[in-house]
């Protein structure tokens, strides 16, 4: 069954240091893409980064990228430099390519970065 | 400007009364989706729709329907066997054949029942 596990509730990072949130993933399909989302206290959602299963490189953009090891099942969003504007929820997501293009998404991590 | 709209932002219910929200979107995306987001936790799929008059179940779709009639529109009711309705819901689209097809969320409508 298709399945999104973020096992850390919730993480703090120094500014302008590096963090690393945790996104594990369960799906039979061979075809499936993988996202990060970051939910500010405002509620809205943005869209980070995105990393398809036949995707041979590591996605990155900006001070984002994605470390995806596809035989641990896992895609860890890395933020370099964090700043206070980071500070928010932070969602990973699996989109399944066949029967229907069902999304679901993780439980989340909330980032606190600390001045 | 393209986007997507929910409303309302803000909603009211007595307990056993119906409610409906809407989604509109001006992208021109095929697929929809409904989820619900309660506090402090993810979000939670109800359902979704690639097509027009075609929308599947999804991991919580007890208590609510939805209805697909035309691409730009994905109405979501509330009904009153829905338990616990009081949550954040969140619409989302995007276009199905994008390399990346991220999702494009609405505001959110907030619902507190009564």
């Amino acid at each position: 069954a298709q399945k999104i596990t973020q096992t850390q509730p919730g993480m703090f990072v120094q500014e302008k240091e590096a963090v690393t949130l945790d996104c594990t993933y369960d799906t039979s399909d061979q075809s499936y893409g993988l996202f990060w989302y970051k939910q500010p206290s405002s509620g809205e959602m943005i869209f980070l980064i995105y990393q398809g299963s036949y995707d041979e490189q590591n996605a990155t953009e900006g001070r984002y990228s994605l470390n995806f090891q596809k035989a641990r099942k896992s895609a860890n969003l890395v933020i370099s430099a964090s700043q206070l504007g980071d500070s928010a929820m932070y969602f990973c997501a699996m989109r399944e390519d066949t029967g229907g293009f069902k999304t679901i998404f993780g439980a989340g991590t909330r980032l606190f970065v600390k001045a | 400007d393209g986007g997507i709209t929910q409303s309302p932002k803000y909603l009211f219910r007595k307990e056993g009364q119906n409610v409906t929200l809407s989604c509109e979107q001006n992208l021109n995306h095929d697929a929809m989706y409904w989820y619900r987001q309660d506090p402090g936790q993810g979000l939670r799929l109800i359902y979704y729709s690639q097509i027009v008059n075609d929308f599947q179940k999804g991991d919580i779709a007890e208590g609510y329907s939805v209805s697909r009639e035309k691409k730009e529109s994905f109405p979501l009711t509330v009904t009153s066997a829905q338990k616990n309705p009081t949550a954040f819901y969140l619409c989302a689209s995007r276009h199905i054949g994008q390399n990346t097809g991220e999702l494009f969320f609405g505001e959110g409508s907030r619902l507190t029942v009564l």
